[in-house]
């Protein structure tokens, strides 16, 4: 049973299009809720960790923020350069420090 | 200053081959990761170190699946007798220590299994 599920798999939206990537998780004690994007040919790249429940972050155009059963990654008016797979990973207390769990991502274009 | 290395990028190899993937980590980070991702996949675990010993290997899929950190910083990740199921992406990150929020990922490491 996957621990964390992100939706939807593919998103296109046209550049300046506000949208929000969805990521639910399952772990029975979360210990850090964390977000990457991820380019073609490349390792992820991290971008931001959430620990409790009504918890924000922001970075330029992205936002995220915690309930206790998901995470949203809110994307103001994109542009093409945002295009990117946006992971999701949780940070279980029943696992060790170090392990993470990643969903399967959504894939993000971006078009003029 | 410099992030993770994997060498090689690509690898080919024919099915029973013994391959290595390495990963050289940010200097100073005491934790490293080994994940592999196939195609439309997100990152798996598969083992992580602190300093030199193995702190997780519950990810390793099989015993035909070892790695090593024998001086607490350069990793190498070793598959025997590999299956055409064991092509995939394998990253490696490392991180400062095992608490730290940030996991900084290397490209990569593409292994086809023919």
């Amino acid at each position: 049973e996957d621990q964390v599920t992100q939706s939807p798999e593919a998103l296109r939206l046209q550049e300046g299009e506000s949208s929000s990537l969805n990521c639910s998780y399952t772990v029975s004690g979360l210990r850090g809720l964390f977000w990457y994007r991820q380019d073609p040919g490349k390792g992820p790249e991290f971008l931001f960790t959430l620990y409790s429940a009504g918890e924000e972050k922001e970075k330029e155009r992205l936002k995220a923020t915690l309930t206790k059963k998901e995470s949203f990654l809110h994307i103001t008016a994109p542009k093409p350069e945002d295009s990117a797979t946006y992971l999701c990973a949780a940070r279980d207390r029943g696992s060790t420090l170090g392990r993470l769990y990643f969903g399967r991502g959504t894939q993000l274009t971006v078009w003029p | 200053g410099a992030g993770v290395s994997q060498t090689p990028s690509n690898k080919v190899t024919e099915k029973g081959k013994y391959v290595e993937l390495r990963c050289d980590p940010i200097s100073g980070h005491t934790a490293l990761y080994w994940y592999r991702q196939s195609l439309g996949q997100g990152p798996e675990f598969l083992i992580y170190f602190q300093g030199t010993g193995a702190a997780d290997d519950s990810g390793l899929p099989n015993d035909r699946f070892f790695a090593v950190r024998p001086e607490g910083s350069v990793s190498t990740l070793k598959i025997q007798r590999t299956e055409r199921g064991d092509s995939a992406v394998y990253l490696c990150a490392s991180s400062l220590t095992d608490t730290s929020n940030e996991q900084f990922f290397g490209p990569g490491t593409r292994l086809t299994v023919l």
